[in-house]
C-alpha cells in the first residue's frame, strides 16, 4: 500500500537557522505531493504542493523540492523565525485502489528557540 | 468565517458507552474525511466519504462507524469507547487540490 515516511520527530533551532525536513515515499499510483502546517491549537493546513511538473512548490518563504528518482520530497526554510514553530506533515494524494484520499507522514515538531 | 466546524469541542466519556462526534462544511465538497491524530501516529485516517449516503473505511476503521447523511455532515460514532480510543480527532473536506480540517475534537475515554 501507500506509505510516507517522515523520519525527523522533533527539529530544534534558533531563529535565522537553516530548515531541512525530508521524506520519502511509496505508491504504485501516480502521486501528487503536499506539506500541511498545524499550529498549536489548531487543524492542519496546507502550506504547499509540490507539482511534479517542475519539481518544486513555495510559499510563505518555504520551498519544497522533490526528487522522483528517490522518492522523496522535502521542506526547507534559508532562515525560520519564532512564528514558524509548529508540527510540519508530508502528505502524499494517490488513486491507488480508486480510493482519492491523502497519506500523512507522521509529522515533524519545529521548535524555534528565540 | 470557519468552513469545517466540529462539535463537540471537548467530550469525557465513559468506556462502553457510545459517542458521536459531528463535523459540518460549507464547502460544497463532495468529499469528507475522520483523521485521529496520536503523538508518534501522526494523523491516520479512519473514515471517509465520497458524497452523501456513502461511507468508506480508511486505514483505521475498528472500532468506528461513520454516517454521511448530508452533503454538509459526516459523522463519527464510537459505539462502545474504549480508553485506546482517547485521542484528538480531525475532521476534513477536500477538493481535487486541497483538504481544509476542522478545529478538533479532544475525546478523553476513562
Amino acid at each position: 500500500g501507500d506509505s510516507v515516511i517522515q523520519m525527523q520527530g522533533q527539529v530544534t533551532l534558533s531563529e535565522n537557522d537553516f530548515l531541512f525536513i525530508n521524506c520519502t515515499y511509496s505508491t504504485t499510483g501516480y502521486p501528487t505531493l503536499f506539506w500541511y502546517v498545524q499550529y498549536s491549537g489548531e487543524g492542519p493546513q496546507l502550506l504547499l504542493q509540490v507539482t511534479t511538473a517542475n519539481n518544486k512548490g513555495s510559499s510563505r518563504g518555504f520551498e519544497a523540492t522533490y526528487d522522483k528518482g528517490t522518492t522523496s520530497f522535502h521542506l526547507q526554510k534559508t532562515s525560520v523565525q519564532e512564528i514558524d514553530s509548529a508540527v510540519y506533515y508530508c502528505a502524499m494524494r494517490s488513486y491507488t485502489e480508486g480510493a482519492d484520499r491523502l497519506t500523512f507522514g507522521k509529522g515533524t515538531q519545529l521548535i524555534i528557540q528565540p | 468565517e470557519a468552513a469545517v466546524t466540529q462539535s463537540p469541542r471537548n467530550k469525557v466519556a465513559v468506556t462502553g458507552g457510545k459517542v458521536t462526534l459531528s463535523c459540518n462544511q460549507t464547502n460544497n465538497h463532495n468529499n469528507m474525511y475522520w483523521y485521529r491524530q496520536d503523538t508518534g501516529h501522526g494523523l491516520r485516517l479512519i473514515h471517509y466519504s465520497y458524497g452523501a449516503g456513502s461511507t468508506e473505511k480508511g486505514d483505521i476503521p475498528d472500532g468506528y462507524k461513520a454516517s454521511r447523511p448530508s452533503q454538509e455532515n459526516f459523522s463519527l460514532i464510537l459505539e462502545l469507547a474504549t480508553p485506546s480510543q482517547t485521542s484528538v480527532y480531525f475532521c476534513a473536506s477536500g477538493d481535487r487540490t486541497e483538504q481544509y480540517f476542522g478545529p478538533g475534537t479532544r475525546l478523553t475515554v476513562l
